[in-house]
């Protein structure tokens, strides 16, 4: 079953920018993470909320997390290159993470 | 440094022939994924072992079979791969239900 939708589905920005994507999910839950994925690769943990959490910041990251809407997102600021790739939410259920549909970023230098 | 390595990183196939993605980790962590994700999609849970346990996702085929071992090892067989099996296959590992950590993947090409 797939948990999260995130938007927008692809985001191109220039460098220096701030990029902020969206997540939403459907049941409650214990904790929210975001993951990064490069091309052909394999997925890198960002950031990992809890659910009595609102906001959580890591470097140029900040997440936030709304469990009235079931919604969270991230934001990157200013934006390099080298942070162009996937963002996936990822909420937990038991043992199991359940993805979000991902957001495609591209940073233009 | 600790780490989910997958072997091979490319594996090409051909359709009906059984083929056998390994993972193994350093992190000495109780739980071992595997999920298939397909191109410009979510990853998506196959199967995963709570120590010895095995817990098979309820819509996981089952031309798809895993096998752990030992602690440090978890393997993909794929007994009759079809073309809709290519797709990329991610490893992860994590502490009971802590972060999950992943490897590189081992992307699968059905011929």
């Amino acid at each position: 079953s797939q948990q999260g939708e995130e938007d927008p589905q692809a985001l191109s920005i220039q460098e220096g920018e701030n990029a902020t994507m969206n997540c939403s999910y459907k049941t409650s839950i214990n904790n929210l993470q975001w993951y990064r994925q490069n091309s052909g690769r394999g997925l890198v943990h960002l950031i990992l909320i809890r659910s009595n959490e609102r906001e959580k910041h890591s470097g140029r990251l900040r997440v936030t997390l709304d469990t009235s809407k079931k919604s969270s997102s991230l934001l990157i600021t200013a934006s390099r290159a080298a942070d162009t790739a996937s963002y996936f939410c990822a909420t937990d259920e038991g043992n199991k993470l359940i993805f979000g549909t991902g957001t495609l970023l591209a940073v233009q230098p | 440094d600790a780490m989910v390595i997958q072997n091979p990183r490319y594996q090409v196939t051909q359709f009906g022939k059984p083929v056998t993605l390994s993972c193994s980790q350093t992190l000495n962590h109780n739980v071992m994924y595997w999920y298939q994700q397909k191109s410009s999609q979510a990853p998506k849970l196959l199967f995963h072992y709570y120590d010895k346990d095995f817990n098979n996702e309820a819509d996981t085929p089952d031309n798809f079979q895993s096998r752990r071992p030992n602690t440090s090892f978890c393997f993909l067989d794929i007994r009759s791969p079809g073309l809709g099996d290519a797709a990329m296959y991610l490893c992860a590992t994590s502490r009971d239900e802590e972060e999950q950590f992943f490897g590189p993947g081992t992307r699968l090409t059905v011929l």
